[in-house]
Order: C-alpha cells, then sequence, then structure tokens
C-alpha cells in the first residue's frame, strides 16, 4: 500500500464543515483512495472511495487534485457523532495476490459543542 | 442492512488460558479477516480466510493462533494460550470480492470483541 501522512488530530465545533487532508505522493496509476471512519469501541467503517476529481455520497464529498498526490476527505456541518478517527487508505485496487487493509493511525476528530 | 456479528462482546480469560472469539459474517461474503486493536493504537491486520483457507496472515498471528469457519456460517479465532498482550479488541471483518476489486476495500466489520487477559 502507498504511504499515507494524515494529520493526527483535529478540533470542529458543531454545524462547520470539517476538511481533512491526506498526502499519498507515491500513489501509483492504478491506485484508489479509501476513506473509513471508527467510532469509539466500534470496528472501521467504509464511508467513501475514489479515483479522481470530486466524489461525493450521504456521508462525505471527496476531493482529489489532478495529480493525486492527495485528497481531502469533506464532512459538511459535522455534528458531535462525527467524533471518530477518520482513515486514509491508498492502495491497488486489482491485480495481485490476496492482500489486506493496512489502517494507518488516522485522523483524531473531535467535534465540540 | 447485514451486518458482521461478534460474540462475546467482552471475554475475561486468565493467562495461559485458550479462548475462541465468534463471528458471523454477512451471508454471501467469501472473504473474512481478522483484526486487532489494542487500547489507543492502531487497527492491526491479523490474518485474512478464503476458501476455507488462510490467504495471508501478519508477524502477529502466530502459532498461537488459528481460524476455522466450521459450519459454513460462523468465522472463529482461537487463542490457545493467551497472553498479557493479547488483550485487545478483536474486530471481525468479511467483504463479499476481496481486495483485489475496488468492492474488495468496502470491508464490513462487527463491533469487536474486548479481551481481557488477567
Amino acid at each position: 500500500l502507498a504511504k499515507t501522512t494524515q494529520p493526527i488530530s483535529m478540533d470542529s465545533y458543531e454545524g462547520q464543515e470539517v476538511n481533512i487532508t491526506c498526502s499519498h505522493n507515491n500513489i501509483a496509476t492504478n491506485d484508489y483512495i479509501t476513506w473509513y471512519q471508527q467510532f469509539p469501541s466500534q470496528g472501521p467503517r467504509f464511508i467513501i472511495q475514489g479515483y479522481k476529481t470530486k466524489v461525493t455520497n450521504e456521508v462525505a464529498s471527496l476531493f482529489i487534485p489532478a495529480d493525486r498526490k492527495s485528497s481531502t476527505l469533506s464532512l459538511p456541518r459535522v455534528s458531535l457523532s462525527d467524533t471518530a478517527v477518520y482513515y486514509c487508505l491508498v492502495g491497488m485496487n486489482y491485480g495481485g495476490s490476496q492482500g489486506n487493509l493496512i489502517f494507518g493511525k488516522g485522523t483524531k476528530l473531535s467535534v465540540k459543542p | 442492512e447485514p451486518e458482521v456479528t461478534q460474540t462475546p462482546s467482552h471475554q475475561v480469560t486468565q493467562m495461559g488460558q485458550e479462548v475462541i472469539l465468534r463471528c458471523v459474517p454477512i451471508s454471501n461474503h467469501l472473504y473474512f479477516y481478522w483484526y486487532r486493536q489494542i487500547l489507543g493504537q492502531k487497527v492491526e491486520f491479523l490474518v485474512s480466510f478464503y476458501n476455507n483457507e488462510i490467504s495471508e496472515k501478519s508477524e502477529i498471528f502466530d502459532d498461537q493462533f488459528s481460524v476455522e469457519r466450521p459450519d459454513g456460517s460462523n468465522f472463529t479465532l482461537k487463542i490457545r494460550s493467551t497472553k498479557l498482550e493479547d488483550s485487545a479488541m478483536y474486530f471481525c471483518a468479511s467483504n463479499p470480492t476481496g481486495i483485489e476489486s475496488l468492492e474488495g476495500w468496502k470491508l464490513f466489520f462487527g463491533s469487536g470483541t474486548q479481551l481481557s487477559v488477567l
């Protein structure tokens, strides 16, 4: 898996938009970018995945610039329940042998009232 | 929405005892995983399992660990002789396609079993 770098922690207030940026300078041509969310005492949960430009779903948006060396997870109008650790994962999406997902330390987002 | 279920939610055991952690993956999934997370640390991969055999395992998954899919629905992790450092939250996950496809990056995780070794 390509190495990723993201902030250790971020603080926000309810109602604000939160942007978490992940750097992945050695991303390969075939790599997709995947984000997971982990609430305290729960397993990680897939939230969004993208290859380039912008992807949006009911949970978040993912912005990927043309060079794909970074990506930004955007959470609109966060609430207290968005307090979680957010993981950015990058790697080959096809080919090769059976692999596994490697989670880094993630970004611990704390949303305050 | 279908989910991965894990039992028990908490397990307390004495050092040296055997424990079995149980998981029921989502019914049409074919790829199964165990991860663990020591308090305050990263989620660590232990093992992946497909077609009734281990596909890949990490350095953590030594001879004290084993996995089994005994009856087509359950997926178990056995720790033969627990050590204090085995205390962690253990997560089971499943996926229909495996990491070779894009859908394979969407693992479905259970809520975990908190194992405490005393």
